[in-house]
């Protein structure tokens, strides 16, 4: 098993621009979220997902799309990039949607210009 | 919603004594409370945690506690090594979805 998959590690993008950002995970896992790592701030909630076809917002979702068109794949679209939005950007899902284990991915470093 | 307060900020302990770092959360409602150790540049790592029917869980060297009524849990680490250097993170949660509401974070160095 591969786990969590983040691509790309790291982007760069001026303000303005959009992209996404992908996540695929190969463990059957129900649920999978996105995170975003800021100094000082631990991680902030973004969206998740409790299964495919099904997506809800976080702490932190302005700026910010998802869908879950398959059980494998959650990916994150930044519509019109911001300076605000410069983060570190994890994945992470479980097998369950009750409180179970993340796992998270090896993140995606993105600087908005 | 739910607010979780991590201290201290950052912790320098001499190698071989303890740590420990201390969280409150405000939503009794919470019923799951997980530990991730993020080493440099690395991904987040589930170390041990900890539901609200149990109020102490130990793995090895790492131990958890949690006081309900007061509304706070702890991370142990016993016997640091360098290798216990890193940022940890508490967080909680509810058992409808799997929302975690992460601290601050606390940065360790273990000092040789």
């Amino acid at each position: 098993n591969a786990g969590v998959t983040q691509t790309p590690k790291f982007q760069v993008l001026k303000t303005g621009q959009s992209m996404t950002l992908q996540c695929a995970q190969d463990m059957n896992h129900e649920y999978m979220s996105w995170y975003r790592q800021d100094p000082g701030m631990g991680l902030r909630l973004i969206h998740y997902s409790v299964g495919a076809g099904i997506t809800d917002q976080g702490e932190v979702p302005n700026g910010y799309n998802v869908s879950r068109s398959t059980t494998e794949d959650f990916p994150l679209r930044l519509l019109s990039a911001a300076p605000s939005q410069t983060s570190v950007y994890f994945c992470a899902s479980s097998y369950r949607v009750d409180n179970s284990p993340l796992h998270f991915g090896n993140g995606t470093r993105l600087t908005v210009t | 919603g739910e607010n979780v307060e991590q201290h201290p900020s950052t912790l320098s302990v001499q190698e071989g004594d303890s740590a420990v770092i201390k969280c409150t959360y405000s939503d009794s409602a919470s019923n799951y409370f997980p530990w991730y150790k993020q080493e440099l540049g690395k991904r987040p790592q589930l170390i041990i945690d900890i539901r609200s029917n149990v109020g102490e869980k130990k793995d090895q060297r790492i131990a958890v506690t949690l006081n309900k009524t007061a509304k706070h849990f702890s991370l142990h680490i016993t016997e640091t090594q360098p290798e216990d250097s890193a940022v940890y993170f508490c967080a909680a949660g509810k058992a409808a979805g799997n929302k975690l509401t992460f601290g601050g974070g606390t940065r360790v160095l273990v000092k040789p």
